[in-house]
């Protein structure tokens, strides 16, 4: 038990409509993390969140953003879904920058 | 990209032996972590190694680095049927604590413990 909560658990949608994935993180987490999980492969970073200001991005377009809030929950929205984006959309969250990283179970996005 | 890569890909031994997996990378890292997947679900963490230590251990787990070679490995020891998942290295180059910890994962390796 990470103590990092995501909902939905699954998420179906068609191209070009626009989704908010949630995450809850540890009380005292400063960090919150993105990361999209492609079938097969290991976890891509999408961008990091510090004390509520996004600190890094990964290489993604500007049509995924996201928000963190002071009671330490998170949000990472998609604009104009394509087909690529099917995957694992993984939180993780941390007290600093450097330490270990507590994941989340995961949001399964799929498309009709 | 992936920076890491993890070798082998799968692997498969029966309950009781030891499982190594092997971890590469290409550029200079503050720290490496590995990480277990159940079931394409959320990652849990197992070790965080430092640029400037060699060896850790964490019950039957034992994580090596050689920041010369820009490898680490993993050892479970006495592997049981529940270690059964896959298992991701990934490392940090982040020297600061202002700048984002953005870890890069290799693909994975994926264990398969035979009863």
């Amino acid at each position: 038990e990470t103590g990092v909560t995501q909902s939905p658990t699954h998420l179906i949608k068609t191209r070009g409509q626009q989704v908010t994935l949630r995450c809850s993180s540890q009380s005292g987490h400063n960090t919150v993390s993105w990361y999209q999980q492609a079938l097969g492969q290991g976890p891509q970073f999408i961008f990091q969140y510090y004390r509520e200001e996004e600190n890094g991005r990964g290489n993604f377009p500007p049509r995924f953003s996201g928000l963190q809030f002071p009671n330490y929950s998170s949000e990472l929205n998609v604009n104009a879904l394509e087909l690529d984006d099917s995957a694992l959309y993984l939180c993780a969250s941390s007290p600093w920058i450097g330490e270990k990283l507590f994941f989340g179970s995961g949001t399964q996005l799929s498309f009709l | 990209s992936q920076q890491g890569e993890e070798d082998p890909q799968a692997l498969s031994i029966q309950e009781g032996e030891n499982a190594t997996m092997n971890c590469s990378y290409k550029t200079s890292i503050n720290n490496l972590q590995w990480y277990r997947q159940n079931s394409g679900r959320g990652l849990v963490h197992l070790i965080l190694i430092r640029s400037n230590e060699r060896e850790k251990h964490s019950g039957r787990l034992r994580v090596t680095l050689d920041t010369s070679k820009k490898s680490s490995s993993l050892l479970i020891t006495a592997s049981r049927a529940a270690d059964t998942a896959s298992y991701f290295c990934a490392t940090d180059a982040n020297k600061g604590i202002q700048g984002a910890q953005k870890l890069v994962f290799g693909q994975g390796t994926r264990l398969t413990i035979n009863p």
